[in-house]
C-alpha cells in the first residue's frame, strides 16, 4: 500500500495569515493526489484533486501543488470557517490511502 | 442533487455481520464510469478505504479487509451495500459511502455517515 505521511498533526494561525500543510507519498502518485476537508461532526469534502485543481465551490484561497511524492495544500488569508481537519488522499493506486490528517485551529 | 445516505445497525456484538446500506439519489450507479465506494473513521482518526462497486457490477476490495466484505447493489442501481463478518471491536467506525465518477475518480460526493459501535 502507498503510505501517505501527513505534516503537520496540528497547526495554530491567526485570522488572515496563509498556512502550509504537507503531505508526502511512499512512491511516486503522478500528481493522483486530493485534499478533503473535515469539520467537527460532518463528512469530508474534497477540496483539490489532480494535485492543484480546485473542486467546483471551494473558494480561491485554497491551493494545491506538488509532483513526484511530495505535495502540499495551501490557505490564503485563513478565514475562521476553515477551522477543520485536513486529509490528503492518494487516487493513484488501489487500495486508496489517506493521510492521518491536519487539525487547523485559529490561535 | 446529488445525495447518499447511509444506515446501519447503530451497535451490534463481536463475531456477529455487519450489515450496511447507502441509498442515493441524483445519478444512477448503471451510468458507465460511475462507482461508489465505501470508507470509514475510527473515531479520532483517519479514513480508511474499504471497498467499491462500479457501474458494471465489477467489485474491487481494500486487500487488509478482503476476506470479510462483501459490496454489492440493488437491481434498481440506487442502493449499494456492504456486510463485513466477524466484526470486532476495531469495527468501531463512522461508516461513510462516498461517489467517485469518471474522469476524476475523486470522492466527490459523500454522505453523512452512520456510527457503527462493536461492543458485548
Amino acid at each position: 500500500d502507498i503510505q501517505m505521511t501527513q505534516s503537520p498533526a496540528s497547526l495554530s494561525a491567526s485570522l488572515g495569515e496563509t498556512v502550509t500543510i504537507e503531505c508526502l507519498a511512499s512512491e511516486d502518485i503522478y500528481s493522483n493526489l486530493a485534499w478533503y476537508q473535515q469539520k467537527p461532526g460532518k463528512s469530508p469534502q474534497l477540496l483539490i484533486y489532480y494535485a492543484n485543481s480546485l473542486n467546483d465551490g471551494v473558494p480561491s484561497r485554497f491551493s494545491g501543488s506538488g509532483s513526484g511524492t511530495q505535495y502540499s495544500l495551501k490557505i490564503n488569508s485563513l478565514q475562521s470557517e476553515d477551522v477543520s481537519i485536513y486529509f490528503c488522499q492518494q487516487n493513484y493506486d488501489s487500495p486508496y490511502t489517506f493521510g492521518a490528517g491536519t487539525k487547523l485551529e485559529l490561535k | 442533487q446529488v445525495t447518499l445516505k447511509e444506515s446501519g445497525p447503530g451497535m451490534l456484538q463481536p463475531s456477529k455481520t455487519l450489515s450496511l446500506t447507502c441509498s442515493f439519489s441524483g445519478f444512477s450507479l448503471s451510468t458507465s464510469g460511475m462507482v461508489v465506494s465505501w470508507i470509514r473513521q475510527p473515531s479520532g482518526k483517519s479514513l480508511e478505504w474499504l471497498a467499491a462497486i462500479d457501474w458494471d457490477g465489477d467489485k474491487y476490495y481494500n486487500p487488509s479487509l478482503k476476506s470479510r466484505l462483501t459490496v454489492s447493489k440493488d437491481t434498481s442501481n440506487t442502493q449499494v451495500f456492504l456486510k463485513i463478518t466477524s466484526v470486532d471491536i476495531a469495527d468501531t467506525a463512522t461508516y461513510y459511502c462516498a461517489r467517485r465518477v469518471f474522469p476524476t475518480y475523486y470522492f466527490d460526493y459523500w454522505g453523512q455517515g452512520v456510527m457503527v459501535t462493536v461492543s458485548s
